[in-house]
């Protein structure tokens, strides 16, 4: 079965500051790893998705990179800002089925003004 | 292109009732998973339903809850005689599942909705 950590629980930051959020997964077989952003009383906003053959995605000031073989998978903010405040999840794909995400627990990040 | 639609957004339940929830799937996608989020824990895996078909249902409890995706209209989750600890958050996601692509496809989530039960 596979589980899905995320370190830390939450993280508070000063505007400006760049963000490193970790998620580590007991499988290394996945199909795939995807960050998404979660906005309280909201949906999920998925925010980059690592296919298991790629080592990393970017968009914009996010960078994702993933290392299958050590399970583990770390989102970048750059530059922070106050509307980056949100919990941030991770969630892979695999090994089992190809359908089944299994999720971290959320990383809620406060950037502060 | 409308994406993933819930409703309601907010359900409210007393205990020994019945919950419904609706999921719309984005156009064009023919298959849908249901995903719990408890207070203070990740999402987990209910369901997973193509048209007319349950596919997965590993994560479902196995009395109470039933879910259906009809030939028309949307999906369905259904809670019988609702509990105090069935308060959550239901998220209902959508694929269309390209077979032909090397790379899995992406799932779209809709916005939720979240349960209370009194």
């Amino acid at each position: 079965k596979q589980e899905v950590t995320q370190i830390p629980a939450a993280l508070s930051v000063p505007e400006g500051e760049n963000l490193v959020l970790n998620c580590s997964f007991t499988d290394s077989a996945i199909y795939n790893l995807q960050w998404f952003r979660q906005d309280p009383g909201k949906g999920l906003t998925s925010l980059l998705l690592i296919q298991s053959s790629q080592r990393e995605q970017t968009s914009g000031r996010l960078n994702a990179s993933l290392d299958k073989s050590s399970g583990r998978s770390t989102l970048y903010i750059a530059a922070s800002q106050p509307g980056d405040s949100a919990t941030y999840l991770c969630a892979a794909l695999g090994p089992t089925n190809d359908y089944k995400l299994s999720f971290g627990a959320g990383t809620t990040v406060t950037v502060r003004a | 292109n409308a994406g993933v639609m819930q409703n309601p957004r907010h359900l409210v339940r007393r205990r020994g009732q019945e919950a419904r929830l609706r999921c719309s799937p984005m156009k064009g996608h023919s298959h849908v998973y249901w995903y719990r989020q408890l207070p203070e824990e990740g999402l987990k895996f209910m369901v997973y339903l193509q048209k007319e078909n349950i596919i997965d249902e590993s994560g479902m409890p196995k009395e109470r809850f039933s879910a259906e995706f009809p030939k028309e209209g949307p999906s369905i989750l259904r809670i019988q005689q609702v509990v105090r600890g069935d308060s959550a958050a239901y998220f209902c996601a959508s694929s269309h599942r390209f077979q032909a692509t090397r790379d899995t496809d992406t799932q779209y989530f809709g916005p939720g909705t979240r349960l209370t039960v009194l």
